[in-house]
């Protein structure tokens, strides 16, 4: 089962930077975060995972408190493009993915 | 990232027959794939994880015989749906991972049957 829990939805204006919660209170200390997006009809899209620090790429930041126990998917800016469903996990390396709910973002012009 | 490929995109079969599924990691070698499937406006469900040259393991509820996995190589996974029924129309989805932390999923199969 899914250990994360999402809000299922979130609108973010166009420019704007899209702050994507997540909440995995039963985290253990081996598993990684990881975030993946889907957009209709298509096999999800690697985003970032981090373990206890903050991680940044080209895509993305990703924000995890010092607990563990949540994080903070990050979009500095925001296209059309970015509309997607966005699916937390919370897995060990190399692990299966028990996918949640996940958060269908709007991003609007 | 890394490229994971799925044929056919997709395929309608009638009621009874078996459609076969591949799933090929392009540009490293996968030592663990995954089989996944989605229902409509649903997640992604686990199915299966598949190693290679060992025998699939299989999520509780998922029929082994009737969802057959192969894992010959380190590039290449198949997922054969025996008598498939329509119930079994859904959107089918592999992913692969090596030695990085991350999976790489396919663009998926949406399977029709009729």
């Amino acid at each position: 089962d899914a250990k994360t829990t999402q809000p299922p939805s979130m609108d973010c204006a166009e420019g704007r930077a899209a702050n994507l919660p997540c909440n995995h209170s039963t985290i253990s200390g081996n598993e990684y975060v990881y975030w993946y997006r889907q957009i209709h009809s298509q096999g999800p899209q690697y985003i970032i995972h981090g373990l206890k620090n903050n991680e940044t790429n080209e895509m993305a930041s990703l924000i995890i408190t010092e607990d563990r126990k949540s994080s903070t998917l990050i979009l500095p800016h925001a296209t059309l493009r970015d509309t997607a469903v966005y699916y937390c996990i919370v897995s060990q390396a190399g692990n299966q993915f028990y996918f949640g709910t996940g958060t269908s973002l709007t991003v609007i012009p | 990232g890394a490229v994971v490929s799925q044929h056919p995109s997709r395929v309608i079969c009638k009621s009874g027959t078996s459609v076969k599924i591949e799933c090929r990691s392009l540009d490293f070698q996968a030592t663990t794939m995954f089989w996944y499937r989605q229902f409509p406006k649903k997640s992604l469900m686990l199915m299966a994880t598949s190693n290679e040259g060992s025998k699939a393991t299989y999520e509780q509820g998922v029929e082994k015989d009737k969802f057959l996995i192969n894992h010959a190589s380190l590039t290449l996974s198949t997922l054969t749906v025996t008598s498939a029924h329509p119930e079994d129309s859904s959107f089918y989805i592999c992913s692969a991972s090596g030695r990085s932390y991350e999976q790489y999923f396919g663009p998926g199969t949406r399977l029709t049957v009729t």
